[in-house]
């Protein structure tokens, strides 16, 4: 079945440094993505979103970047803060309704 | 600030108990979720619900079902709680379908449910 999946369960970067959490998609039909980020003990919150008529976007301190060739989609982080810490999700419409979310990425923020 | 709140943070039951988990959203959505989370697994919809007493199964209904009797409410019920259902419950709202702009889902805290 359709699936959306990050490379990666864990990441591990430095404070100051950039991070890049990336994810794969299966469904070529879909058109709506979402970064969410949960800290612990927390729901999910809303990081950004893009669409699939869209290659990049940024927001504060983050950038989305879609690949639809590939279907590959990535999170930038600019100057990784110790609040960063947290598990991201990525996630992809796959109809009017629903999103399918991927299993996450953790990532510890070193000092 | 919008709002998504569920009733309780951590939960204890028995094993073919039957058990309620509320979540009120405050910002007029007409979309509602229930999701479980597990580890290594992700977010798995259970349930949803677009309009009032209108519901949807998500990927893993079984063992579950939900009520909106009201806009603002959607509660989740396991009929006889089982081991296998202990898990993190999410909850979550949307003003549009995903396909709409700004769009996304709100989630609430979250509720630690332990089956024992």
């Amino acid at each position: 079945g359709e699936s959306v999946g990050l490379h990666l369960p864990t990441l591990s970067v430095q404070e100051g440094d950039n991070s890049i959490i990336n994810c794969a998609y299966s469904n070529s039909a879909s058109d709506y993505f979402i970064w969410y980020k949960q800290e612990s003990g927390k729901g999910p919150q809303f990081i950004i979103d893009i669409r699939s008529n869209m290659d990049k976007r940024q927001g504060q301190r983050v950038t989305v970047l879609l690949n639809k060739t590939v279907k590959h989609l990535s999170l930038q982080i600019a100057a990784t803060q110790p609040g960063d810490s947290a598990v991201y999700f990525c996630a992809e419409n796959i109809n009017d309704y629903k999103l399918s979310f991927g299993a996450g990425t953790t990532v510890t923020v070193r000092a | 600030d919008v709002k998504v709140t569920q009733s309780s943070r951590y939960l204890v039951k028995r094993t073919g108990e039957k058990v309620f988990l509320e979540c009120v959203q405050d910002m007029d959505h007409e979309n509602m979720f229930w999701y479980r989370q597990d580890p290594g697994l992700g977010l798995r919809l259970i349930y949803f619900s677009y309009d009032v007493k209108m519901k949807e199964k998500g990927d893993i209904p079984e063992g579950y079902s939900v009520s909106r009797e009201k806009k603002e409410r959607f509660s989740l019920i396991l009929e006889s709680a089982s081991t296998n259902q202990t898990s993190m419950y999410l909850c979550a709202s949307s003003l549009l379908p995903p396909r709409g702009t700004g769009n996304e889902q709100f989630f609430g805290p979250g509720t630690r449910l332990t089956v024992l």
